[in-house]
């Protein structure tokens, strides 16, 4: 059974910081993943897929990296702004069988202080 | 375009009532999905419904909870008798197959 842990639970950092978001998984045959941001009280927002055949995906300010035969992830944030305060959530799809389904992590939570 | 689209987006019901939570997909998406998002816990998946093959039900927690897709496209999520431990946010997302799931904000389930 796919397990998705993601560390740390809660982060705190002064605007401007670079940081780093982890995501492990236990079952490397995954078909992609994915990384979520979750405002309060909202849904989830897609910010990065990853194809298992890609090392990397980048969008602006994120990149998300995928290591698959070690089982991880990492979601990249540079110069972190207050408006990237939110949930962070990294979710697998697993290749064969029910490879519908997303496995998700409990998130972390990011704050960034003006 | 428009996204994913759910209601209510809160609802308080009292213990035993049933519910009923809507979904609007994505047009044009095969792929609908349901989880539940409880206090503490990471997402749960619940039911996976895509084109016309029977649906995988197999995340649902009891008997009490049913879904439904009409026509291929809204669905809706049943639950009979409710309980307190029912209470969560519910999540719908829907895809093309193969592709990235696009979630819906979410029903807050509240049973009091």
């Amino acid at each position: 059974k796919q397990e998705v842990t993601q560390i740390p639970a809660a982060l705190s950092v002064p605007e401007g910081e670079n940081l780093v978001l982890n995501c492990s998984f236990t079952d490397s045959a995954i078909y992609n993943l994915q990384w979520f941001r979750q405002d309060p009280g909202k849904g989830l927002t897609s910010l990065l897929l990853i194809q298992s055949s890609q090392r990397e995906q980048t969008s602006g300010r994120l990149n998300a990296s995928l290591d698959k035969s070690s089982g991880r992830s990492t979601l990249y944030i540079a110069a972190s702004q207050p408006g990237d305060s939110a949930t962070y959530l990294c979710a697998v799809k697993n290749s064969g069988g029910s490879n519908y389904k997303l496995t998700f992590g409990k998130g972390t939570l990011l704050t960034v202080n003006p | 375009g428009a996204g994913v689209s759910q209601s209510p987006s809160n609802k308080v019901t009292e213990k035993g009532k049933d519910v009923e939570l809507r979904c609007d997909p994505i047009s044009g998406h095969t792929a609908l999905y349901w989880y539940r998002q409880s206090l503490g816990q990471g997402l749960e998946f619940l039911i996976y419904f895509q084109g016309n093959s029977a649906p995988d039900k197999s995340g649902l927690p009891s008997d009490r909870f049913s879904a439904e897709r009409t026509g291929g496209s809204v669905s809706t999520l049943t639950i009979q008798r409710t309980q307190q431990e029912d209470s969560a946010v519910y999540l719908c997302a829907s895809s093309l197959q193969g592709w990235g799931q696009y979630f819906g904000p979410g029903t807050r389930l509240t049973v009091t």
